[in-house]
């Protein structure tokens, strides 16, 4: 049963426009959440951390909150550029050490058009 | 520079083939992961290993086998290759403690095609 759901699967907008992210999930306990970056043909790339129980974090362009009394978090990307073009990956961890599980959305696939 | 190495690249085997795939870190991180992407799906656990010669089986490990004899380094093989095995594999290394803070850091990934 997939536990980490995000939406939409894909997504197109022009450069210069804000687009959102969603991500909806049911892992219990859900120690902390996190949004990779993954270009095409590449691994994934961390963009932010959230982890207490209403979180809102800024990085750059990016920015994300979380709610973890409605297991939803957001991932916001202002004034897009080209090099957005990538799938933002949702991941949930159950601990907050290596000896916990991951687990991973699908992904939505971005794409900035000129 | 902090990186996670996995060679090769690109890899196309026949079916019944065995695979060897591999996987370097420098970090010095205690553990190490193998997973699997498929197009629609989150990736998806092979094996997590914890050190040298500590390995635990992930959500899918049939049809894999591991074996980590270096912290550094960990490799995933693939005995007798089968057609639902192509897809793209991601190695993974992360410190054991402070998830929080230190993100896993992913390679680039092995795109490999059994025929």
């Amino acid at each position: 049963k997939t536990q980490v759901e995000q939406s939409p699967q894909s997504l197109v907008v022009r450069q210069g426009e804000n687009c959102v992210l969603q991500c909806n999930y049911s892992v219990t306990p859900d120690n902390h959440l996190r949004w990779f970056k993954q270009d095409t043909g590449k691994g994934l790339v961390s963009l932010t951390v959230l982890v207490d129980q209403k979180d809102k974090t800024s990085n750059g362009r990016y920015s994300a909150t979380l709610d973890k009394d409605a297991k939803h978090s957001t991932l916001h990307i202002t004034a897009t550029l080209l090099d957005d073009t990538a799938t933002y990956i949702c991941v949930v961890g159950d601990r907050g050490s290596a000896l916990g599980r991951l687990h991973f959305g699908a992904g939505t696939q971005l794409i900035v058009i000129p | 520079d902090m990186k996670v190495t996995q060679m090769p690249r690109y890899l196309i085997k026949r079916m019944g083939e065995n695979v060897l795939l591999e996987c370097g870190q420098d970090m010095s991180h205690e553990t190490m992961y193998w997973y699997r992407q498929d197009p629609g799906l989150g990736l998806q656990l092979i094996y997590i290993s914890y050190d040298v010669d500590s390995n635990s089986e992930g959500d899918i490990p049939k049809g894999y086998r591991v074996s980590r004899k270096k912290r550094e380094h960990f490799s995933l093989i693939l005995d007798s290759a089968k057609t639902n095995q192509t897809s793209v594999y991601f190695c993974a290394s992360s410190p054991l403690r402070d998830y929080n803070n230190q993100a896993p850091l992913f390679g680039e990934g092995t795109r490999l095609s059994v025929l």
